[in-house]
């Protein structure tokens, strides 16, 4: 069974920095891109940055290229998203999700971490 | 890196037929048979409903069927029942690795 599990979400001052991590079980995660998905309260899903599965190709959401960087360990099955210079308007739940294959529309989500940006 | 566009909401009485659309472009919709619908209920993650435009994974029901004609793809739910109430959203490649979700489209059983 395909199991994401999301942490360290929480309350972060705008201009600070947070990690948030995924763990994968249940599939080879060496061999599957993976793709980070947040959605603010009250609003719909934002593709946010996607990762080969190798780590070596990266991509980015407009809105976070430059602040974010997503990584991977493939020797621990965990995905990560670096956040900074982080700001009101990325407050959301933040979702791990495996693609079906390469870069396509997800199959499997996690259940979310939520991170909050406020003074 | 444009939203798809969807209906803000839709209804339909138990037993009913309701279709949401959702348009893009060229460059996402139009361009890649990849698209995707999911489920969202309160406070849960999101649920794969349709892929590729119309194929369902296993376990979902074949009430659901999904379309796609030039920019537009569309989820069509046939005999509604209650628990099909939340929202769904669509989800297309776009091209470069991206992905482009649509806004989201709440769906209410009468």
């Amino acid at each position: 069974e395909v199991q994401l599990v999301e942490s360290g979400g929480g309350l972060v001052q705008p201009g600070g920095s947070l990690r948030l991590s995924c763990a994968a079980s249940g599939f080879t995660f060496s061999s599957c891109a993976m793709s980070w998905v947040r959605q603010a309260p009250g609003e719909g899903l934002k593709w946010v940055s996607s990762i080969s599965d190798s780590g070596g190709s990266t991509y980015y959401a407009d809105s976070v290229k430059g602040r974010f960087t997503i990584s991977r360990d493939n020797s621990k099955n965990t995905l990560s998203l670096q956040m900074n210079s982080l700001r009101a308007e990325d407050t959301a739940i933040y979702y791990c999700a495996k693609p079906m294959s390469n870069f396509r529309p997800p199959d499997y989500w996690g259940r979310g971490t939520l991170v909050t940006v406020s003074s | 890196q444009s939203a798809l566009t969807q209906p803000a909401s839709v209804s339909g009485s138990p037993g009913q037929s309701i279709t949401i659309s959702c348009t893009g472009t060229s460059s996402d919709v139009g361009n890649y048979n990849l698209v995707s619908w999911y489920q969202q209920h309160p406070g849960k993650a999101p649920k794969l409903m349709i892929y590729e435009v119309s194929k369902r994974p296993s376990g979902v029901s074949n009430r659901f069927s999904g379309s796609k004609s030039g920019n537009t793809a569309s989820l069509t739910i046939s005999g509604l029942q209650a628990e099909d109430e939340a929202d769904y959203y669509c989800c297309s490649y776009a091209g470069s690795s991206t992905l482009v979700f649509g806004g989201g489209t709440k769906l209410t059983v009468l």
